[in-house]
């Protein structure tokens, strides 16, 4: 089985800030990894995924991420936020050549201030 | 493109009461997903079709739970009897098969309350 610990419950910061949030996964089989993003009151759209290849993964809205297999991490980045980047951000991952269903973590929420 | 696709998107019930929710998935898409959320907590997976076959369902998917996905398209999820603690965000996903690790792409949920 898999799980995800998002290490962060909410984080603060002020527009224009660089932030990070932190995703953390612990599974026996190889892994495809992904982060979502929530809008109140409305469904997950996805900002990026990893699937193999280059451990530097760009996404939309400026966000990236970077998988790091040794220490089962895949954090999340955007050097510069916007008012309108506050939402709820969930890690995800889904094991390889299975049907594709996603572990969420409990997600993060930022909240970016003016 | 019209998306995903749910109704109703609120839906309040009393303990006991039966409730349906419906889906209609990206129309080229093979694969739906239903997905649980409670306040505080990542969506939790609950079941999946290929086509109109229901392929695994979550243990947290109790015998009041039946979800159907007739002839490939749209599917229902039919909650029996609720009980307060059913009440939750249902996020159905679709994706497409193609091999690799499809992007699922959620609809806006159907939010249930249990009183």
């Amino acid at each position: 089985a898999q799980s995800v610990t998002q290490l962060d419950s909410q984080v603060p910061v002020f527009e224009e800030a660089p932030v990070e949030l932190r995703c953390n996964y612990s599974s026996s089989v190889s892994v495809y990894l992904f982060w979502y993003v929530q809008y109140p009151n409305q469904g997950l759209q996805l900002l990026l995924k990893y699937l193999s290849g280059s451990t530097l993964v760009k996404g939309i809205n400026g966000f990236e991420a970077e998988f790091n297999k040794s220490q089962t991490s895949f954090h999340l980045r955007k050097p510069s936020v916007h008012i309108s980047d506050t939402a709820e951000y969930f890690c995800a991952v889904s094991r390889r050549g299975s049907n594709y269903k996603l572990t969420f973590g409990k997600g993060t929420l930022l909240t970016v201030n003016p | 493109d019209t998306g995903v696709s749910q109704d109703p998107r609120h839906k309040i019930t009393k303990r006991g009461q039966n409730v349906t929710f419906r889906c209609d998935p990206i129309s080229e898409h093979n694969r739906l997903y239903w997905y649980r959320q409670t306040l505080g907590q990542g969506p939790e997976f609950l079941t999946y079709f290929q086509n109109e076959a229901q392929l695994e369902k979550s243990r947290l998917l109790s015998d009041r739970f039946s979800a159907e996905r007739p002839k490939g398209s749209f599917s229902t999820l039919e909650i029996q009897r609720t009980e307060q603690g059913d009440s939750a965000m249902y996020l159905c996903a679709s994706s497409l098969d193609g091999g690799g690790a499809n992007e699922q792409f959620f609809g806006p949920g159907t939010r249930l309350t249990v009183l």
